[in-house]
Order: C-alpha cells, then sequence, then structure tokens
C-alpha cells in the first residue's frame, strides 16, 4: 500500500538555525513524486518543493532543499535559516500515478515552532 | 484573484442540512480535486474528476456527492450534514502532465463546521 510517514509531531527550531522535517513513503510504483507544502494557521495550503522520481539531483527552492534518499524511501525537508514566518505545519505528500490523475497521499504532518 | 476559488470560505451549518461547498478555477486545467482535512491526518481525497462527463471517488468519499457543472467549476455536497463531517475542505486542480513539477493547485480551503 502507498503511505508517507511523518514521524514528528512537533519541531521547534531557533530563529536563524537549520531545521530538518522527516518524511518516508512507502510505494512500489517506479514513477511518483514527492511534495512539501506549508500551511499556516489561516489554512491555505502553500507549495514549497517538488522531487520527481526520476530527478537525479535534489530539488532546491530558496530556502529549501529536499534530501532525497530514493533507496531508504525517504524525502526529508530542509530549511535553511529558519525565519520566524516558518512556523507553520508542514506536509509531506506523494502524488500516485493513477491514469493521468494526480491524487495526492498526505502525511499527518509536522508543526513547526520558530522560537526567536 | 486566486486562481483557485473556493465558496464559502466559512460556514456553520445545522446537524441534517444540505450544504454545498463550489470551487471555480481560471487555470483551464481539466482535472479537480476535493480534499478533506482532519486534524493529525493530513488531507484525504473525496472525489476527482477529469471533465464534466468523469466523476471518481476517492477513498472517503461516504456522505458526500460531486457534481462538474463545467471544466472550471467542481461542486461538494452534503445532502445531510452530521458533525463528524466538520473539518477544511480543500479544492485543488492539475493539467494533464503527471510528469514535471509543481502542477497541482490548491483553493484556500473552506472551513466547515456541522453543529
Amino acid at each position: 500500500a502507498q503511505k508517507i510517514t511523518q514521524t514528528q509531531p512537533g519541531m521547534f527550531v531557533q530563529e536563524k538555525e537549520a531545521v530538518t522535517l522527516d518524511c518516508t513513503y512507502d510505494t512500489s510504483d517506479p514513477s511518483y513524486g514527492l511534495f512539501w507544502y506549508k500551511q499556516p494557521s489561516s489554512g491555505e495550503m502553500i507549495f514549497l518543493i517538488y522531487q520527481g522520481s526520476y530527478d537525479q539531483q535534489n530539488a532546491t527552492e530558496g530556502r529549501y532543499s529536499l534530501n532525497f534518499q530514493k533507496a531508504r524511501k525517504s524525502a526529508n525537508l530542509v530549511i535553511s535559516a529558519s525565519q520566524l514566518g516558518d512556523s507553520a505545519m508542514y506536509f509531506c505528500a506523494m502524488r500516485r500515478p493513477s491514469g493521468g490523475y494526480n491524487k495526492l497521499i498526505f502525511g499527518a504532518g509536522t508543526r513547526l515552532a520558530v522560537h526567536p | 484573484d486566486a486562481d483557485v476559488t473556493q465558496t464559502p470560505r466559512n460556514r456553520i451549518t445545522k446537524t441534517g442540512k444540505r450544504i454545498m461547498l463550489e470551487c471555480s478555477q481560471t487555470k483551464g486545467h481539466d482535472r479537480m480535486y476535493w480534499y478533506r482535512q482532519d486534524p493529525g491526518l493530513g488531507l484525504r481525497l473525496i472525489y476527482y474528476s477529469f471533465d464534466v462527463k468523469d466523476i471518481n471517488k476517492g477513498e472517503i468519499s461516504d456522505g458526500y456527492s460531486v457534481s462538474r457543472q463545467a471544466q472550471a467549476k467542481f461542486s461538494l455536497s452534503l445532502e445531510s450534514a452530521i458533525p463528524n463531517q466538520t473539518a477544511l475542505y480543500f479544492c485543488a486542480t492539475s493539467d494533464s502532465d503527471a510528469l514535471t513539477g509543481n502542477t497541482i493547485y490548491f483553493g484556500e480551503g473552506s472551513w466547515l463546521t456541522v453543529v
């Protein structure tokens, strides 16, 4: 069965420090995509970063990078130089290839608190 | 204006009432989705649609129905709302290319409370 696991219900980090949010996935499909979303207290889902299963390099988007270890089936999000505005829920999600649909399976999320 | 617009953004309704959540998009995408978010569970797929003639059940479709009135519009209905349907609901859209990066766009979410 396809599944996303985020083992850290909550994390905290000091402002300006780096933090890693863990995500492991389970799938037997060779083609898949991995996403990270940020959800602030206002509720909207904000796309952060994407990694395709065939991408050779780890994805990076500004202060966000994805540590993709395919053999270990992990796709950890690294936030460098944390800011107070990074405090939010973070969700890892996997896109299942299914007849052209982009259905997503989500993890339970990690709540990140950035302290000054 | 947002690419994916949900209405209403907030609604409190009584048990047994019918409630409709509407979604419209300006992305020109053919795929549309409805997700539900409960605390501690992430988002779960309710229904999804390829076009106006194509409606598919997701993992938690019981108690819900949908209508794809046009390519740009996808509404979610709770025929007889119950308290455990209290949740945050998201509409999403995607294009037909499943092999590239961020091709999935979420609406701002609709907070629904059933009392």
